[in-house]
Protein backbone atom coordinates (compact mmCIF):
# COMPACT_ATOMS: atom_id res chain seq x y z
CA UNK A 1 0.00 0.00 0.00
CA UNK A 2 0.72 3.54 -0.09
CA UNK A 3 3.47 5.10 2.00
CA UNK A 4 3.25 8.40 3.90
CA UNK A 5 4.25 10.90 1.10
CA UNK A 6 5.94 14.42 1.68
CA UNK A 7 6.14 17.10 -1.13
CA UNK A 8 8.12 19.11 -2.38
CA UNK A 9 10.45 17.14 -1.92
CA UNK A 10 13.08 19.93 -2.29
CA UNK A 11 12.41 23.97 -1.31
CA UNK A 12 15.02 26.43 -1.91
CA UNK A 13 13.94 29.99 -0.39
CA UNK A 14 15.22 33.15 0.59
CA UNK A 15 15.60 34.14 3.81
CA UNK A 16 12.61 36.12 5.51
CA UNK A 17 9.81 34.07 3.13
CA UNK A 18 7.16 31.58 4.55
CA UNK A 19 7.17 28.15 3.44
CA UNK A 20 4.57 24.98 3.56
CA UNK A 21 5.10 21.50 3.45
CA UNK A 22 3.11 19.30 3.23
CA UNK A 23 2.48 15.48 4.37
CA UNK A 24 -0.14 13.00 3.65
CA UNK A 25 0.18 10.26 6.11
CA UNK A 26 -0.68 6.26 5.68
CA UNK A 27 -4.49 5.85 4.89
CA UNK A 28 -6.10 4.74 8.43
CA UNK A 29 -3.21 6.38 10.23
CA UNK A 30 -4.56 8.86 13.42
CA UNK A 31 -1.53 9.59 15.27
CA UNK A 32 0.55 12.02 12.70
CA UNK A 33 4.46 13.71 13.93
CA UNK A 34 6.84 16.26 12.12
CA UNK A 35 10.32 15.40 12.69
CA UNK A 36 13.12 18.41 12.00
CA UNK A 37 16.96 16.27 10.89
CA UNK A 38 19.83 18.63 10.93
CA UNK A 39 23.03 18.30 10.02
CA UNK A 40 25.07 16.34 11.45
CA UNK A 41 22.02 16.03 14.43
CA UNK A 42 19.55 13.42 15.30
CA UNK A 43 15.91 13.81 13.88
CA UNK A 44 13.85 16.51 16.72
CA UNK A 45 10.34 16.20 17.17
CA UNK A 46 8.80 19.14 16.52
CA UNK A 47 4.69 18.45 16.65
CA UNK A 48 2.07 15.49 17.50
CA UNK A 49 -1.17 14.82 15.54
CA UNK A 50 -4.30 12.62 17.10
CA UNK A 51 -7.05 12.18 15.29
CA UNK A 52 -9.10 15.66 15.51
CA UNK A 53 -7.64 16.27 18.99
CA UNK A 54 -5.61 19.41 19.54
CA UNK A 55 -1.84 19.61 18.65
CA UNK A 56 0.98 18.58 20.85
CA UNK A 57 3.26 21.56 19.83
CA UNK A 58 5.81 21.03 22.91
CA UNK A 59 8.71 20.27 20.14
CA UNK A 60 8.37 23.78 17.81
CA UNK A 61 11.50 25.62 18.62
CA UNK A 62 9.73 29.27 17.40
CA UNK A 63 6.37 30.91 17.06
CA UNK A 64 7.23 31.42 13.20
CA UNK A 65 6.47 27.45 13.41
CA UNK A 66 2.98 25.74 12.95
CA UNK A 67 0.92 23.29 11.84
CA UNK A 68 -2.20 22.28 11.02
CA UNK A 69 -3.92 18.67 10.04
CA UNK A 70 -7.02 18.98 8.05
CA UNK A 71 -9.90 16.24 8.47
CA UNK A 72 -7.69 14.48 10.35
CA UNK A 73 -5.45 13.43 7.69
CA UNK A 74 -3.45 15.69 5.43
CA UNK A 75 -0.96 18.18 7.56
CA UNK A 76 0.72 21.28 6.52
CA UNK A 77 4.05 22.44 8.25
CA UNK A 78 4.40 26.22 8.19
CA UNK A 79 7.74 28.19 8.53
CA UNK A 80 7.25 32.15 8.62
CA UNK A 81 9.91 34.61 7.83
CA UNK A 82 12.57 31.64 7.49
CA UNK A 83 15.95 32.10 9.10
CA UNK A 84 19.28 30.12 7.73
CA UNK A 85 19.26 27.81 10.77
CA UNK A 86 15.80 26.75 9.08
CA UNK A 87 17.42 24.72 6.72
CA UNK A 88 17.17 21.06 7.40
CA UNK A 89 15.20 17.77 6.21
CA UNK A 90 11.57 17.55 7.11
CA UNK A 91 10.17 14.43 7.85
CA UNK A 92 6.83 13.26 8.57
CA UNK A 93 5.59 10.30 10.24
CA UNK A 94 2.19 8.43 10.91
CA UNK A 95 0.92 5.49 13.13
CA UNK A 96 -1.73 3.49 13.65
CA UNK A 97 -2.09 5.57 16.82
CA UNK A 98 -0.31 7.30 19.14
CA UNK A 99 -1.85 6.41 22.66
CA UNK A 100 -2.16 3.43 24.46
CA UNK A 101 0.38 0.04 23.24
CA UNK A 102 3.53 1.36 21.89
CA UNK A 103 2.85 2.12 17.52
CA UNK A 104 5.36 2.02 15.03
CA UNK A 105 6.02 5.27 13.35
CA UNK A 106 5.99 5.21 9.37
CA UNK A 107 8.65 7.97 7.88
CA UNK A 108 7.72 10.11 4.75
CA UNK A 109 10.98 10.81 2.53
CA UNK A 110 11.33 13.88 3.86
CA UNK A 111 11.17 17.64 2.47
CA UNK A 112 14.92 19.24 2.03
CA UNK A 113 14.49 22.84 2.79
CA UNK A 114 17.56 24.82 2.01
CA UNK A 115 17.36 29.00 2.86
CA UNK A 116 19.59 31.23 1.80
CA UNK B 1 15.67 14.88 29.66
CA UNK B 2 15.56 11.56 27.66
CA UNK B 3 19.13 10.97 26.46
CA UNK B 4 20.00 8.68 23.42
CA UNK B 5 23.54 7.83 22.37
CA UNK B 6 24.93 6.10 19.99
CA UNK B 7 28.29 4.53 19.24
CA UNK B 8 30.40 4.42 17.19
CA UNK B 9 29.56 7.78 15.10
CA UNK B 10 30.93 5.62 11.89
CA UNK B 11 32.27 2.12 11.39
CA UNK B 12 33.79 0.73 8.32
CA UNK B 13 33.31 -2.92 7.94
CA UNK B 14 34.74 -5.21 5.01
CA UNK B 15 31.93 -7.78 3.53
CA UNK B 16 31.49 -10.67 5.62
CA UNK B 17 32.82 -9.18 8.78
CA UNK B 18 30.10 -9.28 11.59
CA UNK B 19 30.17 -6.49 14.42
CA UNK B 20 27.85 -4.56 16.59
CA UNK B 21 26.35 -1.05 16.75
CA UNK B 22 25.52 0.71 20.71
CA UNK B 23 22.79 2.40 21.77
CA UNK B 24 22.59 3.70 25.14
CA UNK B 25 19.50 5.21 26.53
CA UNK B 26 17.93 6.99 29.23
CA UNK B 27 14.79 7.00 30.78
CA UNK B 28 12.47 7.22 33.40
CA UNK B 29 10.49 4.40 31.98
CA UNK B 30 11.07 2.72 28.64
CA UNK B 31 7.93 2.25 25.99
CA UNK B 32 9.47 1.07 23.45
CA UNK B 33 12.95 1.15 21.90
CA UNK B 34 13.53 1.23 18.33
CA UNK B 35 15.67 0.76 15.37
CA UNK B 36 15.80 2.71 12.28
CA UNK B 37 17.44 2.43 8.85
CA UNK B 38 18.09 5.58 6.68
CA UNK B 39 19.58 5.68 3.46
CA UNK B 40 21.32 9.19 1.90
CA UNK B 41 17.98 11.14 0.80
CA UNK B 42 15.55 8.79 2.35
CA UNK B 43 13.18 8.37 5.49
CA UNK B 44 14.04 6.30 7.94
CA UNK B 45 13.41 2.66 7.67
CA UNK B 46 11.56 0.57 10.69
CA UNK B 47 13.69 -2.15 11.59
CA UNK B 48 12.67 -3.24 15.26
CA UNK B 49 10.95 -2.41 18.12
CA UNK B 50 12.00 -3.57 21.33
CA UNK B 51 9.69 -3.43 24.74
CA UNK B 52 11.55 -4.89 27.79
CA UNK B 53 15.14 -6.44 28.77
CA UNK B 54 16.23 -9.44 27.62
CA UNK B 55 14.31 -9.62 24.21
CA UNK B 56 15.57 -10.01 21.12
CA UNK B 57 14.59 -9.55 17.17
CA UNK B 58 16.48 -11.12 14.12
CA UNK B 59 15.88 -9.60 10.44
CA UNK B 60 18.07 -11.46 7.67
CA UNK B 61 21.72 -10.60 8.71
CA UNK B 62 20.42 -7.91 11.62
CA UNK B 63 19.80 -8.66 15.29
CA UNK B 64 18.64 -6.36 17.92
CA UNK B 65 19.02 -7.10 21.52
CA UNK B 66 17.80 -4.82 24.45
CA UNK B 67 19.15 -4.28 28.12
CA UNK B 68 17.82 -2.45 30.85
CA UNK B 69 20.29 0.55 30.14
CA UNK B 70 21.22 0.01 26.20
CA UNK B 71 20.52 -1.86 22.94
CA UNK B 72 22.83 -3.68 20.73
CA UNK B 73 22.13 -3.94 16.46
CA UNK B 74 24.09 -7.31 15.56
CA UNK B 75 25.04 -7.02 12.00
CA UNK B 76 26.23 -10.75 10.86
CA UNK B 77 28.34 -11.29 7.50
CA UNK B 78 27.33 -8.40 6.61
CA UNK B 79 26.97 -7.22 2.49
CA UNK B 80 27.62 -3.87 0.81
CA UNK B 81 24.03 -3.47 0.94
CA UNK B 82 23.72 -3.25 4.81
CA UNK B 83 25.21 0.08 4.27
CA UNK B 84 23.39 2.69 5.88
CA UNK B 85 22.76 5.25 8.89
CA UNK B 86 21.06 3.10 11.70
CA UNK B 87 19.47 5.47 14.16
CA UNK B 88 17.95 4.32 17.53
CA UNK B 89 15.09 6.00 18.82
CA UNK B 90 13.25 5.78 22.64
CA UNK B 91 9.59 6.57 23.92
CA UNK B 92 9.02 7.19 27.27
CA UNK B 93 6.55 5.76 29.46
CA UNK B 94 5.82 8.97 31.29
CA UNK B 95 5.07 10.81 27.73
CA UNK B 96 1.77 10.79 27.02
CA UNK B 97 2.24 10.24 23.23
CA UNK B 98 4.48 8.17 21.72
CA UNK B 99 7.12 10.98 20.32
CA UNK B 100 10.45 9.00 19.72
CA UNK B 101 14.04 10.49 20.90
CA UNK B 102 16.53 9.77 17.96
CA UNK B 103 20.25 9.00 18.89
CA UNK B 104 22.55 10.79 16.50
CA UNK B 105 22.71 7.64 14.13
CA UNK B 106 26.14 5.24 13.46
CA UNK B 107 26.91 5.58 9.38
CA UNK B 108 27.99 1.94 8.50
CA UNK B 109 29.65 1.20 5.30
CA UNK B 110 30.74 -1.97 3.85
CA UNK B 111 33.36 -2.90 1.53
CA UNK B 112 32.97 -5.84 -1.16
Amino acid sequence: GAGVSQSPSNKVTEKGKDVELRCDPISGHTALYWYRQSLGQGLEFLIYFQGNSAPDKSGLPSDRFSAERTGGSVSTLTIQRTQQEDSAVYLCASSFSGQGLSQTQYFGPGTRLLVL
Amino acid sequence: EDQVTQSPEALRLQEGESSSLNCSYTVSGLRGLFWYRQDPGKGPEFLFTLYSAGEEKEKERLKATLTKKESFLHITAPKPEDSATYLCAVQELATGFQKLVFGTGTRLLVSP
